[in-house]
Order: C-alpha cells, then sequence, then structure tokens
C-alpha cells in the first residue's frame, strides 16, 4: 500500500463545528487530492494541491478549505460542519498519472 | 458533473465466468484509467490506457478504449470471489493529465457467487 494515512478514521460532530481532517504521505508525491464519496454521486473532488502552500478548488469545494504547509501533510477543513457534508472522505496523492488512496475518513455530522 | 458513467450499475456472475464492465465518458480525453474499490476501503489503480492506445493487459484484466464512442470496457477473465468490488473509470478533469485531478464515474458494483 503507498503510505498514505488519513486520520481520525471515524468522526461524528455537531452542525456549526469546525472539523479539519488529515493526509499524511511518506511518498513524497507532488500532488495531493481531497475527494468525498457518496451514494449515487461516486466520488467528487474538493481540493487539491501542486506543492508547498499551492492549492486549488475541485468541483466541490464551498463550505471547504485546505492547507498544505509541508510537502507530506494536508489538512481538510470544514469550516462549519453541516449535515449535507456527511461522507466519506478520501485521499489521495500522485505523480501526476495514476493516484493513491488512503483509507478513507467516514464523517457524520449530526 | 460526471465524466464516465458505468454500466451497468451492478453485476452479480459465477466465479469463474469473465466479468465486462463499460464506461462512456463526455469530452476528449488523454488517459482512462480503472479503480477498484473494496467495501470500505480506498481505491485501487488497476490500469491506465492512454488515447492513443487500443487496448490494454494486466494479468486477468483487459481493457480497451473507443475515442471515437467515447467509451472504455473493463474485462476481468476467470473471476474469483477476490474480484468481489466496486471499479471505476476515470478521466483527466483537464488535459493536464491527472495532476488537476480525476473525473470518477459511479461505478459498477460486481458480485461473484461461489
Amino acid at each position: 500500500d503507498a503510505g498514505i494515512t488519513q486520520s481520525p478514521r471515524h468522526k461524528v460532530t455537531e452542525t456549526g463545528t469546525p472539523v479539519t481532517l488529515r493526509c499524511h504521505q511518506t511518498e513524497n508525491h507532488r500532488y495531493m487530492y481531497w475527494y468525498r464519496q457518496d451514494p449515487g454521486h461516486g466520488l467528487r473532488l474538493i481540493h487539491y494541491s501542486y506543492g508547498v502552500k499551492d492549492t486549488d478548488k475541485g468541483e466541490v469545494s464551498d463550505g471547504y478549505s485546505v492547507s498544505r504547509s509541508k510537502t507530506e501533510d494536508f489538512l481538510l477543513t470544514l469550516e462549519s460542519a453541516t449535515s449535507s457534508q456527511t461522507s466519506v472522505y478520501f485521499c489521495a496523492i500522485s505523480a501526476g498519472f495514476e493516484a493513491f488512496f488512503g483509507q478513507g475518513t467516514r464523517l457524520t455530522v449530526v | 458533473s460526471q465524466q464516465g458513467e458505468e454500466d451497468p450499475q451492478a453485476l452479480s456472475i459465477q466465479e469463474g465466468e469473465n466479468a465486462t464492465m463499460n464506461c462512456s465518458y463526455k469530452t476528449s480525453i488523454n488517459n482512462l484509467q480503472w479503480y477498484r474499490q473494496n467495501s470500505g476501503r480506498g481505491l485501487v489503480h488497476l490500469i491506465l490506457i492512454r488515447s492513443n492506445e487500443r487496448e490494454k493487459h494486466s494479468g486477468r484484466l483487459r481493457v480497451t478504449l473507443d475515442t471515437s464512442k467515447k467509451s472504455s470496457s473493463l474485462l476481468i477473465t476467470a473471476s474469483r470471489a477476490a474480484d468481489t468490488a466496486s471499479y471505476f473509470c476515470a478521466t483527466d478533469r483537464h488535459s493536464g493529465g491527472g495532476a488537476d485531478g480525476l473525473t470518477f464515474g459511479k461505478g459498477t458494483h460486481l458480485i461473484i457467487q461461489p
């Protein structure tokens, strides 16, 4: 398995609270991504990073922010969690073509 | 919006049979990839086919690409119980080769009956 660790693996949080998910890689890949997976939608890109401090939006970025202060870490923050953000979140890394995925974080917003 | 759409949404076959899944996409691509996801796990890359390739093999996997029809197929031969999973096709979001992310279809859920 590619060296990708997501934390936490499961989280339940209340509506309106901020939440931060962490992705850590040991592969030194340049590109890192956050996707969410929902029934009926497949995987959708939230944000991605192409280097330290270099990030850009994906197709479902509203309500989310990201930061990458080190090559190995990519943080996803839900600024004020809503029930529509209940989902499974996957981090992925890439050297440019194929992507390697973490095990996912199941987030429930109640 | 979804770029790739898999067909069928679900497929159940007997162990030892071949499984074929199809993917259609909307815009021109540089690459198309297939991924597998076991229940409760992350996606695993299976194979990448470039737009100038028509067929590619990897073990029991065979992928075809028809850019004129904007479609791809994944064939798994001699299926095993361990092949039970969801399978997704993915294309580059833009022409940059996937560096700015991938667009995934909704997947085909494959069940191999013992």
